[in-house]
């Protein structure tokens, strides 16, 4: 069962449009993280956070923003949206006694 | 700094056969390590983790690894490989304190052939 929960799941949007990305979860994990995963390619952090009012960038570069105002929820938006931004975005979850991330669904956003 | 390889970026193996992939880390010390596994257009769920005793884990689905501390290998097995095995793997790292974020190895893509 999935304790990390992504929406939407799919999302087609203009260019320009201004999007937010959800994940939230119910573990009462303190880190959480997004990853940028081209279809069939590797993952790359983008964001990570350590905690409420704890945001970092990854190792990839992001035009991104996160915020993690409650523990539970760590969205992600693009103030303008750009077919470059097409790809799909995993959040992913971890707690001091869970061993091993916990992973959502993923949104696989498409830029058009 | 840390990193992970897979030497292998697709594999392809017929129904009923084994598998074993390939996996090695690059760390100071011995890390966590982890195997994941990602179905097509979804997230990734965990296969199975080692972080001290036996060397020989099992995981879920008829999977096990094995770390080998003097290659620095964790490789994933399974004896007998059914179609729905098809899927992207990733071996994954991570140091022993809490603090340290995850390490991911490039994956290595499943077919599996009827």
């Amino acid at each position: 069962e999935a304790d990390i929960y992504q929406t939407p799941r799919y999302l087609v949007i203009g260019t320009g449009k201004k999007i937010t990305l959800e994940c939230s979860q119910t573990m009462g994990h303190d880190k959480m993280y997004w990853y940028q995963q081209d279809p069939g390619m590797e993952l790359h952090l983008i964001h990570y956070s350590y905690g409420v009012n704890s945001t970092e960038k990854g190792d990839l570069s992001s035009e991104s923003t996160v915020s993690r105002i409650r523990t539970e929820h760590f969205p992600l938006t693009l103030e303008s949206a750009r077919p470059s931004h097409t790809s799909q975005y995993l959040c992913a979850s971890v707690g001091p006694s869970s061993y091993g991330y916990t992973f959502g669904s993923g949104t696989r956003l498409t830029v058009v | 700094a840390q990193s992970v390889t897979q030497p292998d970026i697709h594999i392809t193996v017929s129904e009923g056969a084994s598998l074993e992939l390939r996996c090695n880390y690059s760390y100071g010390a011995t890390p966590y390590l982890f195997w994941y596994v990602q179905s097509p257009g979804q997230g990734l769920q965990l296969l199975l983790k080692y972080f001290s005793g036996d060397t020989l884990v099992q995981g879920i689905k008829g999977f096990e690894a094995e770390f080998k501390r003097s290659q620095s290998s964790f490789n994933l097995r399974k004896p007998s490989v059914h179609w729905s095995d098809a899927a992207e793997y990733f071996c994954a790292v991570v140091g022993n304190n809490y603090g340290q974020n995850f390490v991911f190895g490039p994956g290595t893509r499943l077919s599996v052939l009827p």
